[in-house]
């Protein structure tokens, strides 16, 4: 069993559209990461949010916790192909840290 | 400086035999993470070290499944009697700080077992 479930799981979208993301959970997290990983590479951190409500923006990335701190999303604005990747959501609650299960977002040319 | 490395990169291995997978955390960070992912998916939590204290072994899949991290530095995972099903890659990550903290990461070590 999943504590996070993202959705999507696969994306495929051509350069120049919007699209969003979603990491969806039933547990509560005292704060919550999006990591994007490339081939062959590990994840790296995007950002890091940790107040209900909280919006973050980096540059075209729009990124949201839910209310209730149990939810996120992240908005991408007119995707470049430099943004093809595995999103990864990833919350943390008392001493336990969980991934969610990945988005792999491919940007045409 | 330098960041997480883990080695070696790629372990092609038969069936049964042992492994031992190798990360080099970056340098003063205290808490340790392993994590396998299978190809494109999501990570799944294998075992944090997180300075002296005792590691939290909840994730290891099964008791073939040991690491150790020496001096509070290099952390070392073994796979014993390997298994198919165990072939994935193992990445390392290690923090300045307990969880929650932001997470960096070696390139991963491939495993395949034949």
């Amino acid at each position: 069993t999943q504590l996070l479930e993202q959705s999507p799981q696969f994306l495929s979208i051509q350069e120049g559209e919007n699209l969003t993301v979603y990491c969806n959970s039933s547990s509560v997290f005292s704060s919550l990461q999006w990591y994007r990983q490339e081939p062959g590479e590990g994840p790296v951190l995007l950002v890091t949010v940790v107040t209900g409500g909280e919006v973050k923006k980096l540059k075209r990335l729009t990124f949201q916790f839910g209310d209730a701190r149990k939810d996120s999303s992240l908005h991408i604005t007119a995707a470049q192909p430099g943004d093809t990747g595995l999103y990864l959501c990833a919350g943390g609650t008392g001493n336990q840290f969980y991934f969610g299960t990945g988005t792999s977002l491919t940007v045409i040319p | 400086g330098a960041g997480v490395s883990q080695s070696p990169s790629n372990k092609v291995t038969e069936k049964g035999k042992d492994v031992e997978l190798r990360c080099d955390p970056i340098s003063g960070h205290t808490a340790l993470y392993w994590y396998r992912q299978s190809l494109g998916q999501g990570l799944e939590f294998l075992i944090y070290f997180q300075g002296n204290s005792a590691p939290d072994k909840s994730g290891l899949p099964s008791d073939r499944f040991s690491a150790e991290r020496t001096g509070g530095s290099v952390s070392t995972l073994t796979i014993q009697r390997t298994q198919q099903e165990d072939s994935a890659v193992y990445l390392c990550a290690s923090s300045s700080g307990p969880v929650g903290y932001e997470q960096y990461f070696g390139p991963g070590t491939r495993l395949t077992v034949t």
